[in-house]
């Protein structure tokens, strides 16, 4: 079985805050990670994934991850927000023990303020 | 190229129709899926597909029904609408299973 939690619906930031959205998962076998992003009215798209090579995993936009098998998390991380990083976020796991189907978290929206 | 194409954009349907969703993908991608995603409840795999020819239930499949009859499209079909059903549904496709999904623009469906 897999499953994610994202803690947090919202999160609000200032423009050039860091940004630190939640993700843990659980797996009882080696999961593959992945972080999406869903601009207003469009569908998901790719920040980054994780696949078991480096434990930090750098994506699109200046985001970047850090698998921690020991927390079991996948926290997504930006060091300096922009106005354009406001989004939803998605954090998602697939494993064997889901059949490689992935599975969702709820979904975090970032709020960035001027 | 395309990638995942959906139609309608958006639909208002009665109550007790029948409707059916498209969705067709032009990257060759082996598996696809139906999610439907609601106000803080994330998004929901309603049916997926690994290849063609064959599909599978997700998390909440009661009320809809799905085929693949080839590599590219896979539609959705709601037998018999139901208020409930009003959502976001997003049709997505991968390379396979734990690959990365590549995400449609999306059918609003309101069923009044």
């Amino acid at each position: 079985a897999q499953s994610v939690t994202q803690l947090g619906s919202h999160v609000s930031v200032s423009e050039g805050a860091l940004v630190l959205l939640r993700c843990n998962y659980s797996s009882s076998v080696p999961p593959y990670l992945f972080w999406y992003v869903q601009y207003p009215n469009q569908g998901l798209q790719l920040l980054l994934k994780y696949t078991s090579a480096a434990t930090l995993v750098k994506g699109i936009n200046g985001f970047e991850a850090e698998f921690k098998k020991s927390e079991t998390s996948f926290h997504l991380t930006k060091p300096s927000a922009h106005m354009s990083d406001a989004a939803e976020y998605f954090c998602a796991v697939s494993s064997s023990g889901g059949s490689y189907i992935p599975t969702f978290g709820r979904g975090t929206s970032l709020i960035v303020h001027p | 190229i395309a990638g995942i194409t959906q139609a309608p954009t958006s639909q208002i349907l009665a109550a007790g129709r029948r409707m059916t969703l498209r969705c067709t993908q032009d990257m060759r991608h082996n598996a696809m899926y139906w999610y439907r995603q609601d106000l803080g409840l994330g998004l929901r795999l309603i049916h997926y597909s690994n290849t063609a020819g064959t599909t599978g239930k997700g998390e909440v499949p009661d009320g809809y029904s799905v085929s693949r009859a080839n590599t590219d499209d896979f539609p959705l079909t709601l037998a018999s609408a139901v208020p409930s059903q009003t959502s976001v549904y997003f049709c997505a496709s991968s390379e396979g299973p734990r690959e990365t999904q590549y995400f449609g623009p999306g059918t609003r469906l309101l069923v009044l």
